[in-house]
């Protein structure tokens, strides 16, 4: 079946960088699309970005100019690298199944990332 | 961007009611709209796609409908596992973007 798990540091410091891991199972990077989104502690979803399955990527203009979203299909990881980062930043991170880039049909558990000194 | 405006924010029903919850976009989507479930310390779960479509192993008595700028989710036989936030979003254009929430809660 479909899973995808996210993974990364649950503290970073302000002005540092995030960097987060997406491993999937159940289904090729080369045939789907995977997008990061992100939920402020009681607060609405942010869409982030996605990487297709040709390998492109497309990000929210919001947090464009900080924001990589990459892969490797031979382990079945997406990764997301975020820079000066800010305690606003603080949110739990989901990485989640795009098809074509319309709904999310599979989410991971999602990683708490909290930035703070 | 999109703007999508959710309503109501919170809602208490009872055991048993019917429900609906609104999404306003802020231009015309085409019915490229879906409706997710999130309970408590969970992530979202995807309930309806193309605004009317019942994903994969949802109960009937979630519905969705509603075209061009308004659209509508609509829970028929309120159960206590329905507890949960609500949220819609629009995949017509980017960047993707959600409603606010609405927050079920049972009377």
């Amino acid at each position: 079946q479909v899973q995808l798990k996210e993974s990364g540091p649950g503290l970073v410091q302000p002005s540092q960088t995030l960097s987060l891991t997406c491993t999937v199972s159940g289904l090729s990077l080369t045939s789907n699309s995977v997008s990061w989104i992100r939920q402020p502690p009681g607060k609405g979803l942010e869409w982030m970005g996605v990487i297709w399955s040709n390998g492109g990527t497309d990000y929210n203009s919001a947090i464009k100019s900080r924001l990589s979203i990459s892969r490797d299909t031979s382990k079945s990881q997406v990764f997301l690298k975020m820079n000066s980062l800010q305690t606003e930043d603080t949110a739990m991170y989901f990485c989640a199944r795009n098809p074509k880039g319309t709904d999310f049909d599979y989410w991971g558990q999602g990683v708490m990332v909290t930035v703070s000194s | 961007d999109i703007r999508m405006t959710q309503s109501p924010a919170s809602l208490s029903a009872s055991l048993g009611e019917t429900v609906n919850i609104e999404c306003l976009a802020s231009e015309d989507i085409y019915s490229d709209l879906a409706w997710y479930q999130q309970k408590p310390g969970k992530s979202p779960q995807l309930l309806i796609y193309n605004a009317n479509s019942l994903q994969n192993g949802v109960p009937s008595r979630f519905s969705g409908s509603g075209s061009g700028t308004q659209y509508s989710l609509k829970i028929n036989s309120l159960q206590s596992e329905d507890v949960a936030t609500y949220f819609c979003q629009q995949y017509n254009n980017y960047p993707l973007t959600f409603g606010s929430g609405t927050k079920l809660e049972i009377k």
